[in-house]
């Protein structure tokens, strides 16, 4: 059971360069969360997706657009990279339905730096 | 705008004490609670959820809801060495997705 997996671990890139973080999960949940951190300023919210086929903003979403793929993967891109984006990028997942929340489980995070 | 709010710390204590991590949070509906450890250069892990007040124990670790008070803690006895890392509480609201979290204690536990 791998839980939440997210790729790649690592990236360097230059400045207006797009790419893709990828996420999967295999806990059958229903909603997924992209994440970043950055020293000092805790995890802030970028994007979820509350369930399949539904996306929505969260506190920092600029800069970025995701896809849910389906119910298991939810990817996050990064249209032209800012050296503001250099962040570690957490994915995470969790199950909720009307009042119940479940905790989120977290994949590795990516390391991604721009120069 | 929901809060969550932890002392940044560092909280030091010494090796086999207890380790108290305070959470005060903002919403009063907010309904699910979760405490999760994370190393540095490691992502966020589970450690303990409550959602009714009280006390919830596991092993060395004890969750303690007051809702009436909007507070949660985090008790850790005989805390190790291996304990010392950032710990952030997390509070969820039933109807909304997203869970708001605190920024986290750092807890160094010195031998």
């Amino acid at each position: 059971n791998a839980g939440v997996t997210q790729t790649p671990k690592f990236q360097v890139l230059k400045t207006g360069q797009s790419m893709t973080l990828q996420c999967a999960q295999d806990m059958n949940h229903n909603s997924m969360y992209w994440y970043r951190q950055d020293p000092g300023m805790g995890l802030r919210l970028i994007y979820y997706s509350a369930s399949e086929g539904t996306t929505d903003k969260g506190e920092v979403p600029n800069g970025y657009n995701v896809s849910r793929l389906n119910k298991r993967e939810f990817s996050l891109r990064l249209e032209s990279a800012a050296p503001s984006q250099t962040s570690v990028y957490f994915c995470a997942s969790s199950f909720v339905r009307g009042q119940g929340h479940q905790p989120q489980h977290f994949g590795d995070g990516t390391r991604l730096s721009i120069l | 705008q929901k809060e969550v709010e932890q002392n940044s710390g560092p909280l030091s204590v010494p090796e086999g004490a207890i380790a108290s991590l305070n959470c005060t949070y903002s919403d009063r509906g907010s309904q699910s609670f979760f405490w999760y450890r994370q190393y540095s250069g490691k992502s966020p892990e589970l450690i303990m959820s409550i959602y009714s007040n009280g006390d919830k124990e596991d092993g060395r670790f004890t969750a303690q809801l007051n809702k009436a008070s909007q507070y949660v803690s985090l008790l850790i006895r005989d805390s190790q060495p291996s304990d010392s890392a950032t710990y952030l509480c997390a509070v969820a609201t039933g109807g909304s997705y997203i869970p708001t979290f605190g920024r986290g204690t750092s807890l160094i536990v010195h031998p």
